[in-house]
């Protein structure tokens, strides 16, 4: 049973345009959740992450948004560029009990 | 560069033997856990050390174990493999309950 789900496996976007990446959850007990970048051979990067006090944080080009209510969380790069082409994979945790919760990811190409 | 350091990078082995994977976290983070990321399952989290003591236990074998020793590097034992456990193995470490920062990771093949 995934707790965390990313339902686009990929997602093509054209460079200097907005890359939104979806990721929904199902465990009500979550309320921190972050988003990871991870190259091929390489371990996942940290990029943002949110509170489930707050419905957005933003740093630099990316902003995370939080719907409670519908579970579910969105990843925002603006504008993209060619090195943010990667898996970006959402995860989650519950008070910070156990490790992280992850979805299987989003591979996210950026189009010249 | 995390600060999360991890060897060996590679690993190659035979069904039936036992492996040690090694963990060094960022300094000054008392945390360490260890994931699975295999092309079925993805990212797995297996166990969690805090500053020495077991903290956390995911979907971990019993055919495995691991240890957080006392200058909080970690190790991570594989024994009886068998070809399902090849797969990629992260170590991230933190310093709260909350953002976790992860190692390049160890690519175990097993023969």
């Amino acid at each position: 049973d995934q707790q965390v789900k990313q339902n686009s496996p990929s997602l093509s976007v054209q460079e200097g345009r907005i890359s939104i990446l979806n990721c929904d959850y199902t465990n009500s007990m979550f309320d921190y959740f972050l988003w990871y970048k991870k190259y091929p051979a390489e371990g996942p990067t940290f990029l943002i992450s949110i509170s489930s006090i707050k419905d957005k944080n933003e740093d630099g080009r990316f902003t995370v948004f939080l719907n409670k209510s519908a579970k579910h969380l969105s990843l925002h790069i603006v504008p993209s560029q060619p090195g943010d082409s990667a898996v970006y994979f959402c995860a989650a945790s519950a008070s910070g009990a156990d490790g992280l919760t992850f979805g299987k990811g989003t591979h996210l190409i950026i189009q010249p | 560069d995390s600060g999360v350091t991890q060897t060996p990078k590679h690993l190659i082995t035979a069904t039936g033997q036992r492996v040690t994977l090694r963990c060094s976290p960022r300094s000054g983070d008392l945390s360490v856990y260890w994931y699975q990321q295999s092309l079925d399952q993805g990212l797995q989290f297996l166990i969690q050390y805090y500053n020495g003591e077991e903290r956390a236990k995911g979907n971990i074998l019993e055919r495995f174990s691991a240890q957080q020793f006392p200058d909080l590097h970690s190790e991570l034992n594989l024994s009886s493999l068998e070809l399902g456990d090849s797969a990629l193995y992260f170590c991230a470490s933190s310093e709260s309950d909350e953002t976790q920062y992860f190692g390049p990771g160890t690519r175990l093949l097993v023969l």
